[in-house]
């Protein structure tokens, strides 16, 4: 089955400060979406990114799917924004894949 | 919309008992979908329906597990008899030809 890499598992932010986070996967695929689990457990969709960029708030994300890759980017970094970033993968017909995240913690 | 509605939220069962867990997908969503998350693990497909028909089972542990989707609006997830290596946080997704939306969880403690 396809392999999701997500780099680095984790990361440490002062508040106000910009991280980008990595996704790589073996195959090719044609559904990939980006969620974040917050300090409660809720998962929340982030972005449908199969391919190109998006933009919403300060968050947005960039899918090279030639190169089997995505970025999501955080800008300005608030304590809000703690929690696990998820990257999940899949093709049409099946389920969604995901990798193991990248806990990210921000710090006021 | 209400969302993808779970239940129970939380469940303390002791080893052997049945537990059954609810699901209420988004109305018009056409995929449904349960999850596990545990710390070992991270999260991982148990099932996949289409259109009320289970797609993909593979993840499915044993047969001590049991999904159903008897209509477009409920699937309930079945543990029978329950294990303490069950215990887990389940969730349930839905989807139309897009982005997922997920519940809020079942955490499961078997003891």
């Amino acid at each position: 089955g396809i392999q999701v890499e997500q780099s680095p598992p984790d990361l440490i932010l002062q508040e106000g400060a910009n991280s980008t986070l990595r996704c790589n996967f073996s195959d090719s695929v044609n559904n990939l979406q980006w969620f974040h689990q917050n300090p409660w457990g809720q998962l929340i969709n982030l972005f449908y990114i199969p391919s190109g960029t998006k933009q919403n708030g300060r968050l947005s994300a960039t899918t090279v799917a030639t190169e089997r890759y995505s970025l999501l980017y955080i800008s300005s970094s608030q304590t809000t924004d703690s929690g696990v970033y998820f990257c999940a993968v899949g093709v049409w017909g099946t389920a969604l894949i995901f990798g193991k995240g990248t806990t990210l913690s921000v710090s006021s | 919309d209400a969302g993808v509605i779970q239940s129970p939220r939380h469940e303390v069962t002791e080893m052997g008992q049945e537990v059954t867990l609810r699901c209420k997908p988004i109305s018009g969503h056409n995929s449904l979908f349960w999850y596990r998350q545990t710390m070992m693990r991270g999260l991982e497909l148990l099932i996949y329906f289409n259109n009320n028909v289970p797609i993909d089972d593979s993840g499915m542990p044993e047969d001590r597990f049991s999904a159903k989707m008897p209509n477009a609006s409920f699937s309930t997830l079945k543990i029978q008899p329950s294990e303490p290596r069950d215990s887990a946080v389940y969730f349930c997704a839905s989807s139309l030809s897009g982005g997922y939306t997920f519940g809020s969880g079942t955490r499961l403690t078997v003891v």
